[in-house]
């Protein structure tokens, strides 16, 4: 019954490489996002998509890349990890990118960049 | 730009008693306002919402959230807690007028309800 799932799960990796995190929703909504929540349990925003286009984009290293084949899949690629990279990353879709929609979160992907 | 203070890292009460999560915001119109609980290697959950109309929410779990306008607060509240309740809390607001803005999170409030 997941509505929204993430892969990895769990994704340790050293310093200086790639790695990707995959997102896929299956409630035919229309918007994604990438959030990254820090050690301190921050939640920030990172990126946000509307039928596989980029619609806000906040301040994040261009090592960061998304990318979305179709609407029902963001993905999250990541250049040159580093150690602050550490984090969990949620993915998240809505019906649209209007304001009064309820995000539906995935379970989150804990990076430990050593 | 818009903002949201959770006063409260931490929150302890006994389970049965009433408790109250605090949430102020700031934006430059009108707001939506949202709770997510996050329960311990999950991913949040929404709780409620408020859009318009009645400024008492009812949402999930039986936790309920009152909007007050001239105080710029959107608190959470349980008649009665249960130790299952335990997680953290976010607050989060959007600006109705600004379409090109996301949610804003709270920084989270860890309730801990003891037995």
């Amino acid at each position: 019954d997941t509505a929204v799932s993430q892969t990895p799960k769990y994704l340790v990796t050293q310093m200086g490489n790639d790695k990707s995190i995959k997102c896929e929703q299956n409630l035919g909504h229309d918007t994604m996002y990438w959030y990254k929540q820090d050690s301190k349990k921050f939640l920030k925003i990172m990126f946000s998509y509307n039928n596989k286009e980029l619609i806000i984009n906040e301040t994040v290293p261009n090592r960061f890349s998304p990318k979305s084949p179709d609407k029902a899949h963001l993905n999250l690629h990541i250049n040159s990890l580093e150690l602050g990279d550490s984090a969990v990353y949620f993915c998240a879709s809505s019906p649209w990118t209007s304001t009064q929609e309820t995000q539906y979160f995935g379970p989150g992907t804990r990076l430990l960049v050593l | 730009a818009q903002s949201v203070a959770q006063p409260e890292d931490q929150v302890n009460v006994a389970e049965g008693n009433p408790l109250t999560v605090k949430c102020t915001y700031s934006v430059s119109g009108n707001p939506y306002l949202f709770w997510y609980v996050q329960y311990p290697n999950r991913g949040l959950q929404f709780l409620l919402k408020y859009i318009t109309g009645d400024n008492l929410v009812k949402g999930s779990y039986g936790f309920e959230a009152e909007f007050n306008k001239s105080q710029t607060s959107f608190h959470l509240k349980k008649p009665s807690a249960l130790v299952s309740d335990s997680a953290l809390y976010f607050c989060a607001v959007r600006d109705i007028g600004n379409y090109g803005q996301n949610f804003v999170f709270g920084p989270g409030t860890r309730l801990s309800v003891l037995p």
